[in-house]
């Protein structure tokens, strides 16, 4: 079945720094795949999202390439921020399913 | 954008009694909803997918005499948590989905459950 691996955290990184969150799946057929974010004691809202090989989602600093031959969907951003602080997940969606398959998801500490 | 709202975010109940949240799409109609449960430090598990006007579609492993789900319009859907327990304790979160299967999901900002 579809399943989605997240790195294990937490990260912990210091203000300015690079960030990188590995996110590997596996699926038949041709999925979707997003980034959530979970701020402490809020749901889940939508980072970024891609739907097709080669497609690079982007938001807020965060960019993340689907590649297919290596299925892998990795967060990055250039220079992390405080605010950045939070929980991310990867999830997949198949393509004749409206689930979402999510990764264990990685708590990222930014420190000042 | 599209919003999910969830209510209550917070509940607390002693065992034995019935806990109802309640998910609704503010600005669109979903027609089909799901409800998570997030356990600490894990990952989201896909508990059911609430379908308007028939029975929830429930994932191996969740009670669904336990979990209670009604879907009676295209903009609310409840879960009623029956004779809760303290492992019932969790955090629920409901999403929905606008438009079409490519649009992405929304959640609501969940509801933390606490059974004494």
């Amino acid at each position: 079945g579809n399943s989605v691996t997240q790195m294990e955290g937490p990260v912990t990184l210091s203000e300015e720094a690079f960030l990188t969150i590995n996110c590997t799946y596996t699926a038949t057929g041709y999925p979707s795949l997003f980034w959530y974010v979970q701020y402490p004691g809020e749901g889940l809202q939508l980072l970024l999202k891609a739907t097709k090989a080669d497609d690079k989602g982007s938001n807020k600093g965060f960019e993340a390439t689907y590649r297919k031959e290596t299925t892998s969907f990795h967060l990055e951003k250039g220079s992390v921020q405080v605010s950045d602080s939070a929980v991310y997940f990867c999830a997949l969606s198949g393509d004749s399913s409206y689930k979402l398959i999510f990764g264990s998801g990685t708590r990222l500490l930014v420190r000042p | 954008g599209a919003v999910v709202s969830q209510h209550p975010s917070r509940v607390i109940c002693k065992s034995g009694t019935s806990v109802k949240i309640e998910c609704r799409s503010l600005d669109f109609q979903a027609t089909t909803m799901f409800w998570y449960r997030q356990f600490p430090k894990k990952s989201l598990m896909l508990m059911a997918t609430s379908n308007e006007g028939s029975k929830a579609t429930y994932e191996q492993g969740v009670e669904k005499d336990k979990f209670l789900i009604n879907h009676a319009s295209l903009t609310l859907s409840t879960l009623t948590v029956t004779s809760a327990h303290p492992e019932d304790s969790s955090f629920y979160i409901c999403s929905a989905r606008p438009g079409t299967a490519n649009s992405p999901l929304h959640f609501g900002n969940g509801t933390r459950l606490t059974v004494t």
